[in-house]
């Protein structure tokens, strides 16, 4: 079956310091990923997403991920956050027809 | 345009009661999600529809039924609530998924979630 692997469900940094969220996911033929965020008591928002080309892809506040084939992985990157990145991510693969399979989640906590 | 919305955003059931949750969507999306969310299990998808009078299941379909009778709204069913299916309940929306990239970015666009406590 196809999953998605986010290697800490916690990840605790201080303010403006970089951070990396780990994704891995299983191998597949087509491989469409993406990266969501779900800020306290709401929805989750589209930070990013790999369709095709480029590796690298940034995303909205200054986010990116880098996706690499070889070591089935899409690690989300910042390299300085805020406070107001606090929150929860989830990695996730477009799997079948039209549905997503995501990871658990991870808590990123931003202190002063 | 109000998205994707979900109706209740809080509820108490008591186990063995029912009640249908409401997702509306107002970006002519043809297909339509519901998920669960719990701690530390992530979302898993309950049931989906990928168009108007169709619905498949998801990961997690024991216990919820779905109805896609427009294509704005997708209905989300316990008939007989459980302790188990205390959660958070996501609905989500995208466009269809015709293989072609530059048409569809597969996106999925979620609401703001209904908060279930069965007791």
């Amino acid at each position: 079956a196809q999953s998605v692997t986010q290697l800490d469900s916690q990840v605790p940094v201080f303010e403006e310091a970089p951070v990396e969220l780990r994704c891995n996911y299983s191998s597949s033929v087509s491989v469409y990923l993406f990266w969501y965020v779900q800020y306290p008591n709401q929805g989750l928002q589209l930070l990013l997403k790999y369709l095709s080309g480029s590796t690298l892809v940034k995303g909205i506040n200054g986010f990116e991920a880098e996706f690499n084939k070889s070591q089935t992985s899409f690690h989300l990157r910042k390299p300085s956050v805020h406070i107001s990145d606090t929150a929860e991510y989830f990695c996730a693969h477009k799997v079948g027809y039209s549905t997503l399979t995501f990871g658990k989640g991870t808590m990123l906590l931003v202190s002063p | 345009n109000a998205g994707v919305t979900q109706t209740p955003k809080f509820r108490v059931l008591k186990t063995g009661q029912s009640m249908t949750l409401l997702c509306a969507q107002d970006m002519n999306h043809e297909y339509m999600y519901w998920y669960r969310q719990d701690p530390g299990m992530g979302l898993r998808l309950i049931h989906y529809s990928v168009g108007e009078g169709t619905t498949a299941k998801g990961e997690v379909p024991d216990g919820y039924n779905v109805s896609r009778l427009k294509k704005q709204n997708f209905l989300l069913g316990l008939e007989s609530a459980a302790p188990s299916q205390t959660s958070v309940y996501f609905c989500a929306s995208s466009y269809v998924d015709d293989g072609l990239a530059a048409a569809s970015s597969y996106e999925q666009y979620f609401g703001p979630g209904t908060r279930l406590t069965v007791t």
